[in-house]
């Protein structure tokens, strides 16, 4: 079946450091990918998304491109804040719009 | 993008009671609404694809009798967990895909439910 995997966490960095959260993914055809925050106390927010293959996806100073040769769509950030601090899921969809997640990533930057 | 609200954001409840959860859509008409738990530091796991008018669409292994879905409208979808039981303590999460967009959706704030 179709599914995600995601590095595993809890990830812990200083300020300004380099982020990267491995994400793969298997699907039968060809899915749109999401990256997803949650930050404490709050609701899943959309991050960034991208739609086909080599389609770049960016927000906030995050990026993840949508490589189909190696089925990945890794996150990454060039300095991380301490307001980065959060989980991060990596996430799927295909035609029947269902999002199937990976296990998600707990980052916490440290000032 | 949409904006979605839970009630209650969280509750405490006696084992064998049901507890009703309702998600509501703020701006946009949501013809589907997702429904998905949350458990602590996991991910999020489906459990059923609510249509407005139409019987909801559970995941396997979830019990349609156990969760009850209603999407009575176009903005507002509830999920009744029906004599509760410690088991089912968990954080309930909702969520809605505007029509025409490649899959992406708008979540909720979630509700934690407690089962005493």
């Amino acid at each position: 079946g179709d599914s995600v995997t995601q590095m595993e966490g809890p990830v812990t960095l200083s300020e300004e450091a380099f982020l990267t959260i491995n994400c793969t993914y298997t699907a039968t055809g060809y899915p749109s990918l999401f990256w997803y925050v949650q930050y404490p106390g709050e609701g899943l927010q959309l991050l960034l998304k991208a739609t086909k293959a080599d389609d770049k996806g960016s927000n906030k100073g995050f990026e993840a491109t949508y490589r189909k040769e190696t089925t990945s769509f890794h996150l990454e950030k060039g300095s991380v804040q301490v307001s980065d601090s959060a989980v991060y899921f990596c996430a799927l969809s295909l035609g029947d719009y269902k999002l199937s997640f990976g296990a998600g990533t707990t980052v916490t930057v440290r000032a | 993008g949409a904006v979605v609200s839970q009630h209650p954001s969280w509750v405490i409840c006696k084992s064998g009671t049901s507890v009703k959860i309702e998600c509501r859509s703020l701006d946009f008409q949501a013809t589907t609404m997702f429904w998905y738990r949350q458990f602590p530091k996991q991910s999020l796991m489906l459990m059923a694809t609510s249509n407005e008018g139409s019987k909801a669409t559970y995941e396997q292994g979830v019990e349609k009798d156990k969760f009850l879905i209603n999407h009575a409208s176009l903005t507002l979808s509830t999920l009744t967990v029906t004599s509760a039981h410690p088991e089912d303590s968990s954080f309930y999460i909702c969520s809605l895909r505007l029509a025409g967009g490649p899959g992406e959706q708008f979540f909720g704030p979630g509700t934690r439910l407690t089962v005493l």
